[in-house]
């Protein structure tokens, strides 16, 4: 199978911990993009890359949040100082741009949980 | 403020009868709207999508309409199966930006 995947699937750390999470894109993907979820509500933006290049951010990505693709394929976020206002499901998508719409694919999540 | 919205958190249908689960937005620039299903511990999972120079969108049992005057799209699932038993959001696609803007989703039911 080769869609998305995110590692780790499930996270429970300390409050003032630092946090990392990887996403596996779709192969050949150009696009990658963050979102976040919180009980009840849709997914948010957080961020995406078009190969190595962030080119969004949302606001809520605060600075204790940081994104990277480095070379194009997988990527990390990381979240420094977790405080429990981050507790949340993370999703990573990709997609496939030529131009015009994309339609972005999910991978499974990451469920964070600060105590 | 919600720029998409889903006003039905949850929806019950017999199996075999048609769901319509609806979804409203207020920014008439969206130009691209989609249909996403999730299952509990798993990511969204793309149906359908619909681009603003269309009305209908269809892919076997399931169809999005789109009405741009009313600003509203709707998708139309027939026959309903309890296999569909999910949330379900809508998003759009502001112009100019490749992000998504989701709804807080529906709760289907299908009953067997």
């Amino acid at each position: 199978d080769t869609g998305v995947s995110q590692d780790p699937r499930h996270k429970i750390t300390k409050r003032g911990q630092n946090v990392t999470f990887r996403c596996d894109p779709i192969s050949e993907h150009n696009r990658l993009y963050w979102y976040r979820q919180t009980l009840g509500q849709g997914p948010e933006f957080l961020t995406y890359f078009q190969n190595e290049a962030q080119l969004e951010k949302s606001r809520l990505l605060s600075d204790r949040f940081s994104a990277e693709r480095p070379k194009g394929s997988f990527s990390t976020l990381e979240i420094q100082r977790t405080e429990q206002g981050d507790s949340a499901m993370y999703l990573c998508a990709s997609s496939f741009w030529t131009g015009g719409t994309d339609t972005q694919y999910f991978g499974p999540g990451t469920r964070l949980t600060v105590l | 403020d919600q720029q998409v919205k889903q006003n039905s958190p949850s929806l019950s249908v017999q199996e075999g009868r048609i769901s319509i689960l609806n979804c409203d937005y207020t920014n008439s620039m969206f130009d691209y709207f989609l249909w996403y299903k999730k299952y509990p511990a798993e990511g969204p999972t793309f149906l359908i999508s619909i681009s603003s120079i269309k009305d209908k969108n269809e892919d076997g049992r399931f169809t999005v309409f789109l009405n741009k005057s009313a600003k509203h799209l709707s998708l139309h699932i027939v026959p309903s199966q309890p296999g569909d038993s999910a949330v379900y959001f809508c998003a759009a696609s502001p112009p100019g930006t490749y992000k998504y803007i989701f709804g807080t989703g529906t709760r289907l039911k299908v009953l067997a």
